[in-house]
């Protein structure tokens, strides 16, 4: 069955310090991924997306991402975190074929430091 | 416009009244969704339209009844729910083949009492 994981449930960094989630797939066929971002009581934004090509993704508010088909990763980058990226993120497979369907990862919580 | 909107954005009902959450869309969108997310938890899917048609029901209690009137509008209607039905509800919508990148609205945060 297809799967998502985000192995970090919570991460605390520093406004200033570069960030890392990770997001881990299990899917049989190549994968349509998207890394999402929401904050507290709002919906759900898409930051980027990767379905074919460059395996470096460029995404809004300074977010990247690196599709790494042998270690089937997805995972999202920053450079320099800024306090107003405290949010939830969420990593998700789109899935091809008749059904119409994503699925989520549990989601990483982002807490920033002053 | 890239916009999804729904109304209302908070709704407290009772376990026996009935009452209607509303989506829109017109970004041109053919299948449009509802999904419910509980605290600290990822969106889970409820109801597929594409089409203006269901395709998907993921085993969704009856109390919960959803309504695509045209291909910009989504309705959910809601009637004798249980408090643990209190939850975000997200509509999102998107080209109707699976792959393609949802939008999401704001939600509706609805508590049952």
């Amino acid at each position: 069955a297809q799967s998502v994981t985000q192995p970090d449930i919570h991460i605390t960094v520093s406004e200033g310090a570069s960030l890392e989630l990770r997001c881990n797939y299990s899917y049989g066929a190549t994968p349509y991924l998207f890394w999402y971002v929401q904050s507290p009581g709002q919906g759900l934004q898409l930051l980027l997306k990767y379905f074919s090509g460059d395996t470096l993704v460029q995404g809004i508010k300074g977010f990247e991402a690196e599709f790494k088909r042998s270690q089937s990763s997805f995972n999202l980058r920053k450079p320099s975190v800024h306090w107003s990226d405290a949010a939830e993120y969420f990593c998700a497979v789109g899935l091809s074929g008749r059904r119409q369907n994503f699925v989520f990862g549990p989601g990483t919580r982002l807490s920033v430091l002053p | 416009d890239t916009e999804v909107t729904q109304t209302p954005k908070h709704l407290v009902m009772g376990m026996t009244n009935k009452k209607s959450l509303k989506c829109e869309q017109h970004m041109g969108h053919r299948a449009m969704y509802w999904y419910k997310q509980k605290a600290k938890k990822p969106p889970e899917l409820m109801f597929v339209y594409s089409y203006e048609k269901l395709s998907i029901n993921e085993s969704v209690p009856s109390r919960f009844s959803p309504e695509c009137p045209n291909s910009s509008l989504l309705n959910l209607h809601l009637h004798a729910l249980q408090p643990e039905d209190s939850a975000l509800y997200l509509c999102a919508s998107s080209q109707p083949q699976g792959y393609n990148e949802q939008f999401f609205g704001p939600g509706t945060r609805l508590t049952v009492l």
